[in-house]
């Protein structure tokens, strides 16, 4: 898993700006990945996922990159709107039902 | 929240008494779990269960304990609470399929004094 703090990273993007948000994987045998968007006081939300055939998948305004050579996986969201502000997570499959998930990282969209 | 309600969403109890919390589901998902959430920690399992009756342990499931009597129903226990397990509680769902997403529900925030 992921190094945990009390304190997550935060990005801070102005409205209309591309943000980016990366996490790094354990396993390299993991071959399936998930992120998720919450929002406070919500249950995490899915936004997309990717299998590791995959270097790349897109969704409406969101991208997923995979680097399975250095285990990293990237979320993009194009056009950051006030409402994309969350804490994004990835979540990476252990095999079978078993998931990882990372800490998160606190999106914060300046007007 | 993919057809998954969580109820309480919110209690304060005392050191030493039992908790439940209950998952009811509406979308006839085979695989259940039960998370915890605490600041600076990814999620992590608790219990899980894979049909009627069928449950086993995660990351953390000292303490806890659970049951599944009906497929859309799955209750975590806390039999006799203690202030480590004040933190924010996650249902989710799954289907049948390896490796299929798994969908929250919107929490249960406990507080054990």
């Amino acid at each position: 898993g992921e190094s945990v703090g009390l304190h997550l990273p935060t990005l801070s993007v102005q409205e209309g700006d591309n943000s980016i948000i990366n996490c790094a994987y354990s396993n390299s045998a993991s071959d399936y990945f998930i992120w998720y968007k919450q929002e406070s006081g919500k249950g995490p939300q899915f936004i997309i996922d990717i299998r590791s055939n995959m270097d790349k998948r897109q969704g409406q305004r969101v991208t997923v990159l995979l680097n399975k050579t250095v285990k990293h996986l990237s979320l993009q969201i194009a056009a950051t709107q006030p409402g994309d502000s969350a804490v994004y997570f990835c979540a990476e499959n252990k095999g079978g039902q078993n998931f990882v998930f990372g800490p998160g990282t606190r999106l914060s969209v300046l007007p | 929240d993919a057809g998954i309600t969580q109820s309480p969403r919110h209690k304060v109890t005392e050191t030493g008494t039992p908790v439940t919390l209950r998952c009811h589901q509406t979308e006839n998902h085979r695989y259940m779990y039960w998370y915890r959430q605490d600041p600076g920690h990814g999620l992590r399992l608790i219990h899980y269960s894979y049909g009627v009756k069928d449950t086993d342990k995660g990351e953390v499931s000292d303490g806890y304990s659970v049951s599944r009597s009906k497929t859309e129903d799955f209750l975590l226990t806390l039999e006799s609470a203690t202030s480590s397990q004040t933190s924010v509680y996650f249902c989710a769902i799954s289907g049948d399929r390896s490796q299929e997403t798994q969908y929250f529900g919107p929490g249960t925030r406990l507080l054990v004094l």
